[in-house]
């Protein structure tokens, strides 16, 4: 199984550019999310998914769009890349219970 | 506010000691908590999660305490290796609030053992 896999794994966006970053899981895990790690700070939560066709906002959603069409895929979008989106971002999944979450490899994004 | 700390000062201890890492928090009532542990350009990975109605968790060389009363957690890992090294991140779990499991995450301390 090779758990969560995300990419890309790196990119550099100017100001303004768009991309979608993707997530799958091969776990069959209901539950996905997307977080963002920056220095000095805990993983913040960004959106999440209780299942196909379902998000919901997380944290720190502004900026960022989700959507889950498939229950292994879990797509972040940013429409208009702002410096302040240069940030690590990983992807979780779960069962519903016990809470422990599976993360992938992390994507570092670079915004100039 | 809410708050959940931990000791942002890397840990550095001798190979074959105890590490014993902090998790504070404050207003906030987990009704579990996990520990996650986190290599360079790699995601966290799952270590331990304890309950709320229980004193102590083990595996293997890792045990885990958590007390309600005084908002805390400590993380031990016995025989410390250099392997080892590495961020630990300590995340409250609020079970299932709001729809989803719902994990707030410390910024996490660095360990280093040293041969």
């Amino acid at each position: 199984n090779a758990g969560v896999t995300q990419t890309p794994k790196f990119r550099v966006l100017k100001t303004g550019q768009s991309m979608t970053l993707l997530c799958a899981q091969d776990m069959n895990h209901e539950y996905m999310y997307w977080y963002r790690q920056d220095p000095g700070m805990g993983l913040r939560l960004i959106h999440y998914s209780v299942g196909e066709g379902t998000t919901a906002k997380g944290e720190v959603p502004d900026g960022y769009n989700v959507s889950r069409l498939k229950k292994q895929n879990f797509l972040l979008g940013l429409e208009s890349a702002a410096p302040s989106q240069t940030s690590v971002y990983f992807c979780a999944s779960s069962y519903p219970r016990p809470g422990e979450q599976y993360f992938g490899p992390g994507t570092r994004l670079t915004v100039t | 506010s809410q708050k959940i700390e931990q000791n942002s000062e890397a840990l550095n201890i001798q190979e074959g000691k105890t590490a014993t890492l902090t998790c504070n928090y404050t207003n906030y009532s987990p009704a579990y908590l996990q520990w996650y542990r986190q290599d360079p350009g790699r995601g966290p990975v799952f270590l331990l999660l304890i309950r709320e109605n229980e004193k102590e968790k083990r595996k293997e060389r890792l045990k885990v305490t958590f007390d309600t009363t005084l908002k805390q957690s400590l993380f031990h890992i016995t025989a410390s290796q250099p392997a080892d090294s590495a961020t630990y991140l300590c995340a409250l779990d609020l079970g299932f609030s709001g729809g989803y499991n719902k994990l707030i995450f410390g910024a996490g301390t660095r360990l280093a053992v040293h041969p």
